[in-house]
């Protein structure tokens, strides 16, 4: 079957650096998607991962092993602001998106 | 980035009633939709897969005849809940994947209320 683990809640410190991992193993890969979700909110696009290595985008980055069936995000400089839920998901082979259940990240001052 | 706007934001309705909802991708052509809903402190879950011009995917165990979904356009899909009952009330939120496929973009969501 397929699967997407992520944890479901990580504690950071303000101004820190958190890294949320996800695993998967799905039915094909054509990527791999970050979003981020306020509660009450839909998610928003954070990053898209296709191809191995790392991809920077400000405060976040996110990484890719295909070969591992492994990412992650990595945030840093965390904001208050950045205490939400981070959504892991992949595309299969069929394109359909694979969610995992979320991790809610906690940021304390 | 591309925009997918939802309508309504939030609304209630009496039991038995049916209310609908609408998605629709403003700056592209959305060939792909896919409805979810989520309850509260949950993950998304995905009802149903649409691609334009053809009848939705139904995931398992959601009943496409309480959950209608047309997506007759590139730009516009619908979900109409049938008959709702307060066990209906939940987060509905929509998302539009081009033909890229390199990105899912969200509506802002319906908050659905039965009362």
């Amino acid at each position: 079957g397929q699967n997407i683990d992520q944890p479901t809640e990580m504690t950071a410190t303000e101004g820190a650096i958190v890294q949320i991992n996800c695993t998967y193993q799905t039915s094909g890969f054509n990527g791999l998607f970050w979003y981020q979700q306020h509660a009450g909110e839909a998610p928003t696009f954070l990053s898209y991962n296709v191809l191995d290595g790392l991809e920077e985008k400000g405060r976040f980055s996110s990484f890719l092993s295909r070969s591992k069936g492994y990412s992650y995000l990595l945030l840093k400089e965390l904001q208050m602001k950045d205490s939400a839920s981070y959504l892991c998901a992949v595309m299969d082979s069929n394109y359909q998106l694979i969610w995992g259940a979320g991790t809610k990240l906690i940021i304390k001052p | 980035g591309a925009v997918v706007s939802q309508h309504p934001s939030w609304v209630i309705c009496k039991s038995g009633t049916s209310v609908k909802i609408e998605c629709r991708s403003l700056d592209f052509q959305a060939t792909t939709m896919f409805w979810y809903r989520q309850f509260p402190k949950q993950s998304l879950m995905l009802m149903a897969t649409s691609n334009e011009g053809s009848k939705a995917t139904y995931e398992q165990g959601v009943e496409k005849d309480k959950f209608l979904i047309n997506h007759a356009s590139l730009t516009l899909s619908t979900l109409t809940v049938t008959s709702a009952h307060p066990e209906d009330s939940s987060f509905y939120i929509c998302s539009a994947m081009g033909d890229s496929h390199t990105e899912a973009f969200f509506g802002q969501g319906t908050r659905l209320t039965v009362v």
